[in-house]
């Protein structure tokens, strides 16, 4: 079983459609969690990033960190074809700096 | 404001030949990480540096691969004797502390033939 668990995908959904991307993972010892987007060929791009439970919103994205049940979530609203990219969930441990383990990644497509 | 600069962006080698990947850190940041992305695979974590340091390398292959962050310029991550199995995508991020949001650069892309 890997650490950390992610639906691969594809996600497809008609622009405007508000998207719900999920990890779940088994090491209780994480605590920092973030989301990064990744277009094709290209770095991942940090989205968001946040420490312990609780929300987190940054424009249209609002990340979800549920430890009592290992599942952190992204949420997407008004969705565009410019967030068609595959969307990684990562993790570390307190004083691990960002020795991050990640999803598999879901790749996403935005439909006009 | 220049990111997280990696080159170069694709190197091609033969099989038994020698790759070095080269990054350089957002200025003023002393964390560097490496990560590898086989095909149709996540990243993994292979690597933490900081300045002259190899903090944990708990994700390195034990033979073959080597990582150094000197006290002055790019941080290197060097493959011997590359295998075809060692193609992949190799990203370097870099971060101001070691609990601060880390930025990744562009990676580079190591074919070996």
């Amino acid at each position: 079983q890997k650490e950390v668990e992610q639906d691969p995908g594809p996600l497809s959904v008609p622009e405007g459609a508000i998207v719900s991307l999920n990890c779940t993972y088994s090491n209780s010892a994480f605590q920092y969690f973030m989301w990064y987007r990744q277009y094709s060929r290209k770095g991942p791009e940090l989205l968001m990033y946040t420490y312990s439970s609780g929300n987190k919103e940054d424009g249209r994205f609002t990340a979800q960190v549920d430890k009592s049940s290992k599942y952190i979530s992204l949420f997407i609203r008004d969705s565009q074809p410019s967030d068609s990219a595959t969307y990684l969930c990562a993790m570390s441990q307190a004083n691990a700096g960002n020795m991050l383990t990640f999803g598999g990644g879901t790749r996403l497509m935005v439909k006009p | 404001n220049a990111g997280v600069m990696q080159n170069p962006r694709h190197l091609v080698r033969r099989r038994g030949q020698e790759a070095r990947l080269r990054c350089s850190p957002v200025k003023g940041h002393s964390h560097v990480y490496w990560y590898r992305q086989l095909p149709e695979e996540g990243l993994k974590f292979m690597v933490y540096l900081q300045k002259e340091n190899i903090i944990d390398e708990s994700g390195m292959p034990k033979e073959r691969f080597s990582a150094e962050f000197p006290k002055e310029g790019p941080s290197i991550l060097r493959i011997q004797q590359v295998v075809r199995g060692d193609s992949a995508a190799y990203f370097c991020a870099s971060s101001p502390g070691g609990g601060a949001e880390a930025f990744f650069g562009q990676g580079t892309r190591l074919t070996v033939v």
